[in-house]
């Protein structure tokens, strides 16, 4: 599976949006991109996934380039309890994911 | 839905000790994942399940671990002896295979060995 690249911290105000970028530039045409985080104390918690076409649900919107060697989690508007570590993962079809260190988002109030 | 249930949530036991570790996985999931959660190596996978079958134990660390499923609803990971390293938060995940693989986790084990 792919590597990804993610900052290690990120601050975003309380109400705006907050946008968490994910390197990914080995990513092979078959390759999924999934995004996962996990608020402290619990286990990790699916937000989105995708392929090669933008993806939003109600938790957050995924965007990703047309190159797909990278893309962007966004939640649109965060809140307090949007406070987690965020995983970006790229996978193919088999079931073993890779969670690396991800990215420590802290909403401030 | 009930989501994954795991028990117990903590579990403080003695260098030496068996300790055993359950999960319940979704109802209708048929792909089961263990993984331990520490500061300083964070989520590994240790064994995944396909239809009640061990596909992949690579992840397990040593003969010490163990881990069964039994029928579709339960799994158990089992150490014995337990060590003070083996401290870490044991989490159990499901997933339904073919539907985006997204897994679901449970809220963990917090295991501490003395």
């Amino acid at each position: 599976d792919a590597k990804t690249t993610q900052p290690p911290s990120m601050d975003c105000a309380e109400g705006r949006a907050a946008n968490l970028p994910c390197n990914h530039s080995t990513i092979s045409g078959n390759e999924y991109v999934y995004w996962y985080r996990q608020i402290h104390s619990q286990g990790p918690q699916y937000i989105i996934h995708g392929l090669k076409n933008n993806e939003t649900n109600e938790m957050a919107s995924l965007i990703i380039t047309e190159d797909r060697k990278s893309s962007t989690l966004i939640l649109p508007h965060a809140t307090l309890r949007d406070t987690a570590v965020y995983y970006c993962i790229v996978k193919n079809t088999g079931n073993q994911f890779y969670f690396g260190t991800g990215t420590s988002l802290t909403v401030i109030p | 839905d009930a989501g994954v249930i795991q028990s117990p949530r903590h579990e403080v036991t003695e260098m030496g000790q068996e300790v055993t570790l359950r999960c319940k996985p979704i109802s209708g999931h048929n792909s089961l994942f263990w993984y331990r959660q520490t500061m300083m190596r964070g989520l590994e996978l240790l064994i995944y399940f396909n239809n009640n079958v061990p596909i992949d134990d690579s992840g397990m660390p040593e003969d010490r671990f163990s881990a069964k499923m039994p029928n579709a609803s339960f799994s158990t990971l089992k150490i014995q002896p337990s060590e003070p390293r083996d401290s870490a938060v044991y989490f159990c995940a499901s997933s339904l295979r073919g539907q985006g693989y997204e897994q679901y986790f449970g809220p963990g084990t917090r295991l501490t060995v003395t």
